[in-house]
């Protein structure tokens, strides 16, 4: 079965552009995550979507950060004037439930020139 | 905050042998899960442990949900190259149960 995609897989971009990321979460997964994964870093919490409701926002590092997810499925992730300190891969996770058992996508490498 | 230390960070070891490494955390966690990452992929859910004093096993790797629930252990028993990766422990947050946090990580090189 289909598992979490993301797009771009890599993306390279000028300080001050903006970018849009994608997820296309498990179909069915009412949960979709968004986390931010820095040079041999942990992960970092950045949004979470649960259904119909308002999602958690509390993770966004600023408000040149934003995220929607569309007919609870897609979701995109924006960037906005980008800076050099963006640059990391962002994973994207979906989940069914509430037992937190998240499935990742591979990632999108932001560089961020 | 609440806060996961991995340990160790990282660990080199001869294929074969079996690895141990732990997961502590100052606040207590009602659930653990270890995830292991491969370069270049996301991470995968390897065992999830809901109930303290559990343990849990997946093939040649066994978890453990420490009776304090300050702390997890994951063990890989006879270790072979493919187990080559970043290991991570995950717990929810106090600020709810959807909100996970994640360990730094701890990195596992075998040598053939």
């Amino acid at each position: 079965g289909a598992g979490v995609s993301q797009s771009p897989s890599n993306k390279v971009t000028e300080k001050g552009k903006d970018v849009e990321l994608r997820c296309d979460p498990i179909s069915g997964h009412t949960a979709l995550y968004w986390y931010r994964q820095s040079l041999g870093q942990g992960l970092e919490f950045l949004i979470y979507f649960q259904g119909n409701s308002a999602p958690d926002k509390s993770g966004l590092p600023s408000d040149r950060f934003s995220a929607e997810r569309t007919g609870g499925s897609v979701s995109t992730l924006t960037i906005q004037r980008t800076q050099q300190e963006d640059s990391a891969v962002y994973l994207c996770a979906s989940s069914s439930g509430l037992a937190g058992e998240q499935y990742f996508g591979p990632g999108t490498r932001l560089t961020v020139t | 905050g609440q806060q996961l230390n991995q340990s160790p960070q990282s660990m080199f070891i001869q294929e074969g042998e079996d690895v141990s490494m732990n997961c502590t955390s100052s606040s207590i966690f009602n659930t653990w899960l270890w995830y292991k990452q491969d370069p270049g992929e996301g991470p995968v859910l390897l065992i999830a442990l809901y109930k303290a004093g559990e343990l849990t096993s997946n093939g040649r790797l066994t978890a453990q949900f420490g009776i304090t629930r300050k702390d997890s252990f994951l063990n890989i028993s006879a270790s072979i190259p493919s187990d080559v990766g970043i290991y991570f422990c995950a717990g929810p947050t106090t600020s709810g149960t959807y909100k996970y946090i994640f360990g730094t990580g701890t990195r596992l090189k075998v040598l053939a």
